[in-house]
């Protein structure tokens, strides 16, 4: 069992809906991730926070908006969402220190835009 | 971001050969690590590669971590049906660009018949 939860599973939505997509762990780790990734493809980096402020934003539009209201939680925002959105979300979190420190991921929130 | 080439994209082998994916880079990175994913599933970290000629060992799997640490290699010994997924190669910039940004490779889908 993944030690980050992600809810939920599988998400379908229109395109002027408003959802969000929710991410936790207990690790005790400080850094949190979110990434969008297609199918039989990498991760593409979204967001990071670290100590519950936002360290990178790879000039995600913004649609996405992340929250991050606890060191336990991580909240994606979604509104008004394209079809090519459609994909697996998946949130990440690690110790603080860089990109040195394994990342653990959740199994991630499929998300389909209609 | 530094670019990792990993090869070959797609693997498709019988149960009980061998194979092996690779992740080169004209960049060093100060650490490497590898990555499992299953399909409805998130990436599963399998080993991390800090020192250069570094070879580690789990189970059937072998990774090694190039002297110059610009490249990597995954060795699998006798496949398994359980070994199918997609793997991932993902380096960790040298200071001071130890942002948190992981400089992911594209990925090759194993797939192993039984």
């Amino acid at each position: 069992d993944t030690e980050v939860t992600q809810t939920p599973k599988h998400l379908v939505m229109g395109m002027t809906n408003k959802k969000s997509l929710k991410c936790e762990q207990h690790m005790g780790h400080r850094a949190m991730y979110w990434y969008k990734q297609k199918a039989k493809k990498p991760p593409e980096l979204m967001f990071v926070y670290s100590y519950e402020k936002l360290s990178i934003n790879e000039s995600v539009p913004s649609r996405f908006s992340p929250e991050c209201p606890n060191s336990s939680l991580l909240n994606l925002h979604l509104h008004a969402l394209q079809p090519e959105d459609s994909a697996l979300y998946l949130c990440a979190s690690s110790q603080v220190g860089g990109s040195n420190q394994p990342q653990h991921f959740g199994d991630g929130t499929r998300l389909s835009i209609l | 971001t530094q670019l990792l080439e990993q090869s070959p994209q797609f693997l498709s082998i019988q149960e009980g050969e061998n194979l092996t994916v690779y992740c080169n880079s004209s960049s060093v990175f100060s650490s490497l690590q590898w990555y499992r994913q299953e399909p409805g599933e998130g990436p599963v970290l399998l080993v991390t590669v800090v020192t250069g000629g570094e070879v580690k060992k789990l189970k059937r799997l072998t990774f090694q971590f190039g002297d110059a640490r610009k490249d990597s290699s995954l060795h699998i010994t006798a496949a398994q049906p359980g070994d199918t997924g997609l793997y991932l190669c993902a380096g960790a910039p040298p200071p001071p660009k130890d942002d948190y940004k992981l400089s992911f490779g594209a990925g090759t889908t194993v797939t192993v018949r039984a």
